[in-house]
């Protein structure tokens, strides 16, 4: 089954804010990833966030992890126009196949 | 920085036509995936492939569906018969160890008419 939702499905935020977005899964994992799609373009990688890790930063990045209420959490900060995508948190299911399932995205549009 | 090589970016095929997508993973990357992204939708998972064999394949990965690595270098998905509801984006994935995170194509765009 699909697992790592994220919230909310859409964020329209003005250049220079911070976007907040979030991701719910339901069964243990070995990591999860952060990935940023450009409309109809490829996946992005991001950051992995590994189980025994609570917090991440890249560049203005951060990524946190909590593995008792099986969520996670990405901000970026000081947004770019640049930064309009969709967002997508992905979990591996099976950790000896390393296979990710995908939430749905958050769609994240930066107004000039 | 190493990539992952998708050929063709797009293409476009007649219904019931063969077609194969290709894909040059990162050289001493161990595991190699499809993945499909229809309009709109979910990516989903398709198939792993790991020392020269399908390692798990999804319910969507149906016999009109085969993975190959024919020659160490190239890993290749084949859709024997297309169908309308196979249009979509098509990713291909390489991984050294899921612990070290993945890297993704830049897709190519299958288009059935």
């Amino acid at each position: 089954s699909q697992q790592g939702e994220e919230d909310p499905q859409a964020l329209s935020i003005q250049e220079g804010e911070n976007a907040t977005m979030n991701c719910s899964y339901k069964t243990s994992i070995n990591n999860l990833q952060w990935y940023r799609q450009n409309s109809g373009r490829g996946l992005v990688h991001l950051i992995l966030i590994r189980s025994n890790e609570r917090e991440k930063h890249s560049g203005r990045l951060r990524v946190t992890l909590d593995t008792s209420k099986k969520s996670s959490s990405l901000l970026i900060t000081a947004s770019r126009a640049a930064d309009t995508a969709s967002y997508f948190c992905a979990t591996d299911l099976i950790p000896n196949d390393y296979k990710l399932s995908f939430g749905a995205g958050t769609t994240v549009t930066v107004r000039a | 920085e190493p990539e992952v090589t998708q050929t063709p970016s797009h293409q476009v095929t007649q219904m019931g036509q063969e077609v194969i997508l290709r894909c040059v993973p990162i050289s001493n990357h161990l595991y190699f995936y499809w993945y499909r992204q229809i309009l709109g939708q979910k990516v989903e998972f398709l198939v792993s492939f790991y020392n020269n064999e399908i390692s798990e394949k999804s319910e969507i990965f149906d016999d009109q569906f085969s993975v190959e690595r024919p020659d160490g270098s190239n890993f290749t998905l084949k859709i024997r018969s297309t169908k309308l509801e196979d249009s979509a984006m098509y990713f291909c994935a390489s991984s050294f160890g899921g612990y070290y995170g993945y890297t993704f194509g830049s897709g190519t765009r299958l288009t059935v008419v």
